[in-house]
């Protein structure tokens, strides 16, 4: 049973343009949860999707960041028009079922914006 | 506010010492405390959870200890290993969000030879 994927681990990506972050989860997860880890700080929640459904929002910036977890296919945090202030690790988490349960952290993509 | 707030911030000991980090939290309703150990580049990846009725978890080399009364936590490393340099995280669950974790920002530690 594979742990979280995410890809990629790095990307790149010049000011203004757009970066696309995938997540998949472990098997058998349907809940998926974003965080940011901004360098020399902690991580912070960004929003917590099920299949289709974004359940909590409250973490993301209100502009340029959207999240989806579709049906089919991973879960993918979009970073329109991005800024060097967008730099940082980002990072998927997946749980089974309720929110509850142990999350499970993929290894995170580390986003340079030049 | 609903904070979590470690220390020290980074700590350096030779391999086989013994160390302690420490947490505190202000998140109420609390639901459980989790620490994660997260390697240089890596995600976080759990050590114990513990619901506020316990006191006290161990795993392996790994002790967590719980005071819910004074909303305290501590992770206590026993003969410490240079795999152990990483970052330890508390994170508290608070009881009424749907799984939104409240990490604190880490406490760094490095384990010399």
């Amino acid at each position: 049973n594979a742990g979280v994927m995410q890809n990629p681990r790095h990307l790149v990506r010049r000011r203004g343009q757009e970066a696309r972050l995938r997540c998949s989860p472990m098997k058998g997860h349907s809940h998926v949860y974003w965080y940011r880890q901004l360098p020399e700080e902690g991580l912070k929640f960004m929003v917590y999707l099920q299949k289709e459904n974004i359940i909590d929002e409250s973490g993301m910036p209100k502009e340029r960041f959207s999240a989806e977890f579709p049906k089919e296919g991973p879960s993918i945090l979009r970073i329109q028009q991005v800024v060097r202030g967008d730099s940082a690790a980002y990072f998927c988490a997946s749980s089974p079922q309720l929110a509850d349960n142990e999350q499970f952290f993929g290894p995170g993509t580390r986003l340079t914006v030049l | 506010k609903n904070q979590v707030e470690q220390s020290p911030q980074s700590l350096i000991i030779l391999e086989g010492k013994n160390c302690t980090l420490q947490c505190n939290y202000t998140v109420s309703p609390f639901s459980n405390l989790r620490w994660y150990k997260q390697d240089t580049g890596r995600g976080p990846v759990s050590l114990t959870i513990m619901t506020f009725s316990e006191n006290t978890k161990s795993n392996g080399r790994y002790t967590a200890t719980l005071d819910a009364d004074t909303k305290q936590s501590s992770l206590h490393i026993t003969a410490s290993q240079l795999s152990d340099s990483a970052s330890y995280i508390c994170v508290v669950i608070h009881s009424g969000n749907t799984g939104k974790l409240i990490f604190g920002q880490g406490t760094t530690l490095q384990v010399k030879p």
